[in-house]
């Protein structure tokens, strides 16, 4: 099946600093996903980015396709961007079938 | 907004109980999944559904089946729960094309004794 890779595994940041999580994955997707769990367990997610680039508010999002590659950039991080992150694939017709990544462990100290 | 609950927040069963987790979803959503989240594994799908009364495996089936009788239920049951299914389990729901957000449930966490 399609690999998910996430890195770095851990992160720990200074409130206000910026940063990039990466995903990588092994074959050709056509639905590609970001979410956020936050320390009480809820999975929201973050960006719908098969493909290009979205922004929504500090977070924004670029999935290259054809080199098979994702990234999430935080910028200006708050403490309650604490939590996981995690990217999640599915390969074309596998009928709305995520495979997930093992996620970026996140903490924003202030 | 789209919003997904689940019956427990918290469950304690004892092995050997039938345990039922109940999913429900408010958007009429065809399709509706059950994952198993563990530390070091991340999550991992268990069963899916696209339709009433359609389900299909997920990559770890084994010692759980399925009930989706409406649309906007989805039922996952554990016949004989076994204390290595003492887990975090998430439901999530998705709609058609274009709009293949997966939106999750708040999460059971199940301790089987």
């Amino acid at each position: 099946g399609i690999q998910v890779e996430q890195s770095p595994p851990d992160l720990i940041l200074q409130e206000g600093a910026n940063s990039t999580l990466r995903c990588n994955f092994s074959d050709s997707v056509n639905n590609l996903q970001w979410f956020h769990q936050n320390p009480w367990g809820q999975l929201i997610n973050l960006f719908y980015i098969p493909s290009g680039t979205k922004q929504n508010g500090r977070l924004s999002a670029t999935t290259v396709a054809t080199e098979r590659y994702s990234l999430l950039y935080i910028s200006s991080s708050q403490t309650t961007d604490s939590g996981v992150y995690f990217c999640a694939v599915e390969r074309w017709a596998a009928g709305n079938k995520l495979t997930f990544g093992g996620g970026t462990r996140v903490l924003v100290k202030p | 907004d789209v919003k997904v609950t689940q019956s427990s927040r918290y469950l304690v069963k004892r092995t050997g109980e039938k345990v039922f987790l109940e999913c429900v979803q408010d958007m009429d959503h065809e399709n509706m999944f059950w994952y198993r989240q563990d530390p070091g594994l991340g999550l991992r799908l268990i069963y899916f559904s696209y339709d009433v009364k359609m389900k299909e495996k997920g990559d770890i089936p084994e010692g759980y089946s399925v009930s989706r009788e409406k649309k906007e239920r989805f039922s996952l049951i554990l016949e004989s729960a076994s204390t290595n299914q003492t887990s975090m389990y998430l439901c999530a729901s998705t709609g058609p094309p274009p709009t293949d957000t997966q939106y999750f449930g708040p999460g059971t966490r199940l301790t089987v004794l």
